[in-house]
C-alpha cells in the first residue's frame, strides 16, 4: 500500500534560518503529493502541491520538488519566521488530476516546526 | 468563505458511551471524509463518502460508522466509546474531479474519552 515517511521531529530553528523537513514516499502508479500545514488551533491548509516528476510546488516561501528518482517531495525555506511555526504534513494521492478520485490521501506523520525570535 | 464546520471542538465522553461527531460542509462538494489525528502517527483515514448515502472504509474503520443522509453532512459515530479512540477528529470535504487541490478541513473535534 501508499505510504508516506517524513524526516523525525520536532525541528526547533532560529529566525531567519533554512528550514528542510524530509520526505520519502511508497506508492503505486504516479501519485500527486502535497505538503499541508496546520497552525496551532486549526485545520489543515494546503501549502504547496505538484502533481508529476521534477514539478516545483511553491508558496509563502516554501518551495518542493517531486523527486520520481529518490520518491522525494522534501520541504525547504531559505528564512523561516516565527509566524512559520506550525505542523508540516507531506502527504499523497494515488491518482493524479484528471482521473476518477475520491480524494483520499495519505499522510505522513507530521513535523512540528517550531522558529524562536 | 467555503467551509467545512465540525459541531464541537472538545467533547469529553465516558466509556460505552454512543458519540456523535458532525460535519457539514456549505460548498456542494460530493466526497467527504473522517480522519483521526495523533501524535506521530499523522492523519488516518477512517470513512470516506463519495455521494448521499453512499460510503467506504478507510484504513481504521474499526470501532466507528457513519451516516450521511444529505450532501451537506457526514456524521462520525463511534458505537461504543473506548478510551483508545481519544483522539482530534478531523473532517474534509473536496469535490469531485478537483484532483485534490480542493480540499478543505474543519478545525478539528478533540474528543477524551474517560
Amino acid at each position: 500500500g501508499n505510504s508516506v515517511t517524513q524526516m523525525e521531529g520536532p525541528v526547533t530553528l532560529s529566525e531567519e534560518a533554512f528550514l528542510t523537513i524530509n520526505c520519502t514516499y511508497t506508492a503505486t502508479g504516479y501519485p500527486s503529493l502535497f505538503w499541508y500545514v496546520q497552525y496551532p488551533g486549526e485545520g489543515l491548509q494546503l501549502l504547496l502541491k505538484a502533481t508529476k516528476a521534477d514539478d516545483k510546488g511553491s508558496n509563502k516561501g516554501f518551495e518542493a520538488t517531486y523527486r520520481k528518482e529518490t520518491t522525494s517531495f522534501h520541504l525547504e525555506k531559505g528564512s523561516v519566521q516565527v509566524s512559520d511555526s506550525a505542523v508540516y504534513f507531506c502527504a499523497l494521492s494515488d491518482l493524479n488530476a484528471g482521473g476518477t478520485s475520491y480524494g483520499k490521501l495519505t499522510f505522513g506523520q507530521g513535523t512540528i516546526l517550531t522558529v524562536h525570535p | 468563505d467555503v467551509k467545512v464546520t465540525q459541531s464541537s471542538r472538545y467533547l469529553v465522553k465516558r466509556t460505552g458511551e454512543k458519540v456523535f461527531l458532525e460535519c457539514v460542509q456549505d460548498m456542494d462538494h460530493e466526497n467527504m471524509f473522517w480522519y483521526r489525528q495523533d501524535p506521530g502517527l499523522g492523519l488516518r483515514l477512517i470513512y470516506f463518502s463519495y455521494d448521499v448515502k453512499m460510503k467506504e472504509k478507510g484504513d481504521i474503520p474499526e470501532g466507528y460508522s457513519v451516516s450521511r443522509e444529505k450532501k451537506e453532512r457526514f456524521s462520525l459515530i463511534l458505537e461504543s466509546a473506548s478510551t483508545n479512540q481519544t483522539s482530534m477528529y478531523l473532517c474534509a470535504s473536496i469535490g469531485a474531479g478537483t484532483g485534490n487541490y480542493g480540499y478543505t478541513f474543519g478545525s478539528g473535534t478533540r474528543l477524551t474519552v474517560v
